[in-house]
């Protein structure tokens, strides 16, 4: 049970460029979220989904588009990359609502952009 | 809105001696309380967490906490440290489980002194 993956582990990008991080679930979770981490800041949460074809905006969601066509997989898009979003990314997945409700984490994404 | 403030960004404490990481939280409902571990270069494992029912929570590695509504606390705490527990703590809350993602403290750094 591979849990949550996210591709690719490292990442170095110019300004401008554009890419797409993937991150995919094999629990069936409804459930979906992509968070930046960013020194002395915790993680903070960029968009989530509640399952397919439902997005919405977390905290910072300004710089990246989210689409959720299928259950399992879940691609944060950057359209124009920034330094300021030099960070690392994690995608969480979670089952509902209710006691069943732990976020489980890949293992993150680091990205540069120069 | 929901807020974590987790006090205090390194907390240095020698082999054996007691764990008190602190945590508190605003919400304007009965929130769920989580706190989370993340060792260096890897993704963020769930320590334990609060639904509803015992205010005493139990959880992995000997970590257990305690939630407090009347001083909407929710500190983690363990008996004795040990060397591998040095990582970085996060407390997160949320209002509906995780469903609309989680809102984290800025974290907490354990140092272990042998």
């Amino acid at each position: 049970n591979a849990g949550v993956t996210q591709t690719p582990k490292f990442q170095v990008l110019k300004t401008g460029q554009s890419m797409t991080l993937q991150c995919a679930q094999d629990m069936n979770h409804e459930y979906m979220s992509w968070y930046r981490q960013d020194p002395g800041m915790g993680l903070r949460l960029i968009h989530y989904s509640v399952g397919a074809g439902i997005t919405d905006q977390g905290e910072v969601p300004n710089g990246y588009n989210v689409s959720r066509s299928t259950t399992e997989d879940f691609p944060l898009r950057l359209l124009s990359a920034a330094p300021s979003q030099t960070s690392v990314y994690f995608c969480a997945s979670s089952y509902s609502q209710g006691a069943y409700n732990e976020a489980f984490f890949g293992q993150g994404t680091r990205l540069t952009v120069v | 809105a929901q807020s974590v403030t987790q006090l205090g960004s390194h907390v240095s404490v020698s082999e054996g001696a007691l764990v008190l990481l602190r945590c508190n939280y605003s919400s304007s409902v009965p929130p769920y309380l989580f706190w989370y571990v993340q060792y260096p270069n890897q993704g963020l494992q769930l320590l334990l967490k609060y639904t509803t029912g015992a205010t005493l929570v139990k959880g992995i590695n000997g970590f257990e906490a305690e939630f407090k509504k009347s001083e909407t606390s929710f500190h983690l705490t363990k008996p004795s440290a040990h060397m591998s527990d040095a990582a970085e703590y996060f407390c997160a809350v949320s209002d509906q489980g995780g469903a609309d993602g989680l809102t984290f403290g800025k974290g907490t750094h354990l140092i272990i002194q042998p």
